[in-house]
């Protein structure tokens, strides 16, 4: 049982390129969760989903795009990448709200 | 405010009791959670309590819940150096997102 994987792990790009990072989860939950986590910040929020093809903005969605096309999977877009998006992502996902999240191993980026 | 509050650091010796304070900030959560992150790894659900509860106990674990001053903490019984990371609450704030804290950053010394 996999759980929840991200792929990449690690990752440098340069300022303006693009690039996706990939969730899969096979436990078969209804909700997904993109977080970016910076020093002294906790986790924010970038984007969820609290279904196949439907997707919200979180707390901090600027520069990022999301797509659910099928349940098991949630992908993170940057279209132009800035070095203020340098951080590390962490993905989750949960079977409902009240059952807690479980989450991936996380992405560490870096642009420069 | 619109941030989940936490103080950023705890330092207890081996033995002795910690406790981690939250303040959240959606009075309807339904749902209160706590989770652990140790260096280089995801986050890991501990526990979590529901809205209509004021006590969670779990083991070691001790969770209170105070709806009216929306104040959440985690207690440690007998802390141990493998307990030292940092801990994070989380709330369900408009009954989908979870919104985390910014962290306590837990250090027991022997």
């Amino acid at each position: 049982n996999a759980g929840v994987t991200q792929t990449p792990k690690f990752r440098v790009l340069k300022t303006g390129q693009s690039m996706t990072l990939l969730c899969a989860q096979d436990m078969n939950h209804e909700y997904m969760y993109w977080y970016r986590q910076d020093p002294g910040m906790g986790l924010r929020l970038i984007h969820y989903s609290v279904g196949e093809g439907t997707t919200a903005k979180g707390e901090v969605p600027d520069g990022y795009n999301v797509s659910r096309l099928k349940k098991q999977n949630f992908l993170l877009g940057l279209e132009s990448a800035a070095p203020s998006q340098t951080s590390v992502y962490f993905c989750a996902s949960s079977p409902t709200q009240g059952e807690g999240a479980f989450f991936g191993q996380g992405t560490r980026l870096t642009v420069v | 405010g619109e941030d989940v509050e936490q103080s950023l650091f705890l330092s207890v010796r081996e033995g002795d009791s910690s406790v981690i304070n939250c303040t959240y900030t959606d009075s309807s959560s339904t749902y209160l959670y706590w989770y652990k992150q140790e260096p280089g790894a995801g986050l890991q659900l501990l526990t979590y309590i529901f809205s209509n509860m004021d006590m969670k106990q779990d083991q070691r674990l001790t969770v209170l819940l105070n709806k009216k001053d929306k104040h959440l903490s985690l207690r440690i019984a007998d802390t141990q150096t493998g307990d030292s990371a940092i801990y994070f609450c989380a709330e369900t704030r408009g009954f989908q997102k979870l919104v985390f804290g910014t962290g306590t950053r837990l250090l027991v010394s022997p």
